[in-house]
């Protein structure tokens, strides 16, 4: 199956600075990646679908400024926490694949504002 | 439209006991359903899925789930517990498109796997 290298593992910002976290498709063309947020002890919450070349699509209530999202190549998709404050703090997971090839997620990303 | 039930938040057995972990889904048209383990910190690991074919799908890690479509159920089962196996378990559902569909998670059970 596909494999996905998401960096950082953890991060900690201070509130106000921006955080980018990277997922990278090492053997699969990725024309669409999901990123998800998962809150402690909580389920996975699809925040917005990313389509290589186009516009992402975002979750009704996820801010799109806010949380922006950038798929300019087949392997490389990137989410940016912009004017990060302590409520952003949260778990996020990149996923690709589909349903025929199956789902590969990232490792996920530790994010801690301060 | 598509939901999934997970109705333990934990589940607790013991080594060497058989576990199950439930899950009901709620879809139109067929159901595609998928079984995840996380570990703290980590992202999600594939156990298995069920598309289409026999009921009784077998997946990682000796795990397999039982399909029943009358009762909407995909139950993830072991055997015979390890208490490696203690992590987040997650059900989910497929929506959309086979390429460009999302899944729907469950809210997750925690299986705790006692000595």
């Amino acid at each position: 199956g596909a494999v996905v290298s998401q960096h950082p593992s953890r991060v900690i910002c201070k509130s106000g600075t921006s955080v980018k976290i990277e997922c990278r498709s090492l053997d699969f063309q990725a024309t669409t990646m999901f990123w998800y947020r998962q809150f402690p002890k909580q389920s996975l919450m699809l925040m917005a679908t990313s389509n290589e070349g186009s516009k992402a699509t975002y979750e009704q209530g996820v801010e799109k400024d806010k949380f922006l999202i950038n798929h300019a190549s087949l392997t490389l998709s990137t989410l940016t926490v912009t004017s990060a404050h302590p409520e952003d703090s949260s778990f996020y997971i990149c996923k690709t694949g589909g349903l025929d090839y199956g789902y590969t997620f990232g490792s996920g990303t530790r994010l801690t504002v301060v | 439209a598509q939901s999934v039930a997970q109705p333990e938040d934990q589940v607790n057995v013991a080594e060497g006991n058989p576990l199950t972990v439930k899950c009901t889904y709620s879809v139109s048209g067929n159901p595609y359903l998928f079984w995840y383990v996380q570990y703290p910190n980590r992202g999600l690991q594939f156990l298995l899925k069920y598309i289409t074919g026999d009921n009784l799908v077998k997946g990682s890690y000796g795990f397999e789930a039982e399909f029943n479509k009358s009762q909407t159920s995909f139950h993830l089962k072991k055997p015979s517990a390890l208490v490696s196996d203690s992590a987040l378990y997650f059900c989910a559902v497929h929506h959309g498109s086979s390429n460009t569909g999302k899944l729907i998670f469950g809210q997750g059970t925690t299986l705790q796997v006692k000595p």
